[in-house]
């Protein structure tokens, strides 16, 4: 089975902090994912990436870094944590040339 | 116009009933149409995927893509409350192209 594994269920982080969202995946994707989804918005994409050290904005990029220096580990960087930053935070990866994503369990992060 | 509209819920429905659920797009480049299901604190896993116009069956489930009046449906028949989650329409316009989701719409099958 593939597995997208997110390095925690819940956060709790201050306003200002510098947060990191870890996300690895075991079946060799090329293709990893953050988005975040919030109630009545659904699922919207942060970043993507294609490759290691590549990556593309997705719909709302503002506020968010990313890292990809391996290829089965994609970061989420929250470079400067603030209130409406507070999220469920979804990591996916899928293989090159598939539609089909496979997703972790999600983050829900909580900016105080 | 958002690119993908998604029937607003929640949907409530008694254990057996056949469930409707539906999508909207107005990019015709979309090719590739699924239809994701979230249980409560999870997250979203592939139901169903297809590619072409018609049909598409397995078990209990179903899904219909109308390409010519950009229009996805999901049909649940013999509905359980095991059904009972967050279902997401998603499409591409190709292979390596990004997801585009609709806003999600929640069911719950009453016993």
């Amino acid at each position: 089975d593939v597995k997208v594994t997110q390095s925690s269920r819940y956060l709790v982080k201050r306003t200002g902090e510098k947060v990191f969202l870890e996300c690895v995946q075991d079946m060799d994707h090329e293709n990893m994912f953050w988005y975040r989804q919030d109630p009545g918005l659904g699922l919207r994409l942060i970043y993507f990436s294609y490759d290691v050290k590549m990556k593309e904005k997705g719909d709302i990029p503002e506020g968010y870094s990313v890292s990809r220096e391996k290829k089965e580990r994609f970061s989420l960087i929250l470079e400067s944590a603030s209130t409406n930053q507070t999220s469920m935070y979804l990591c996916a990866s899928s293989q090159i040339a598939e539609t089909e994503a496979f997703f972790g369990q999600g983050t829900r992060l909580t900016v105080v | 116009q958002k690119e993908v509209e998604q029937d607003p819920g929640p949907l409530s429905v008694p254990e057996g009933a056949i469930v409707s659920l539906n999508c909207t797009y107005s990019n015709s480049a979309f090719q590739y149409f699924m239809w994701y299901r979230q249980y409560s604190r999870k997250g979203p896993e592939l139901l169903m995927y297809t590619y072409s116009s018609g049909n598409k069956e397995d078990g209990r489930f179903t899904a219909q893509v109308d390409k010519s009046s950009k229009y996805i449906s999901l049909f649940i028949r013999d509905s359980q409350p095991s059904d009972s989650a967050t279902y997401l329409c998603a499409m591409v316009t190709g292979a390596n192209s990004k997801l585009t989701f609709g806003k999600g719409i929640t069911l719950s099958v009453r016993p």
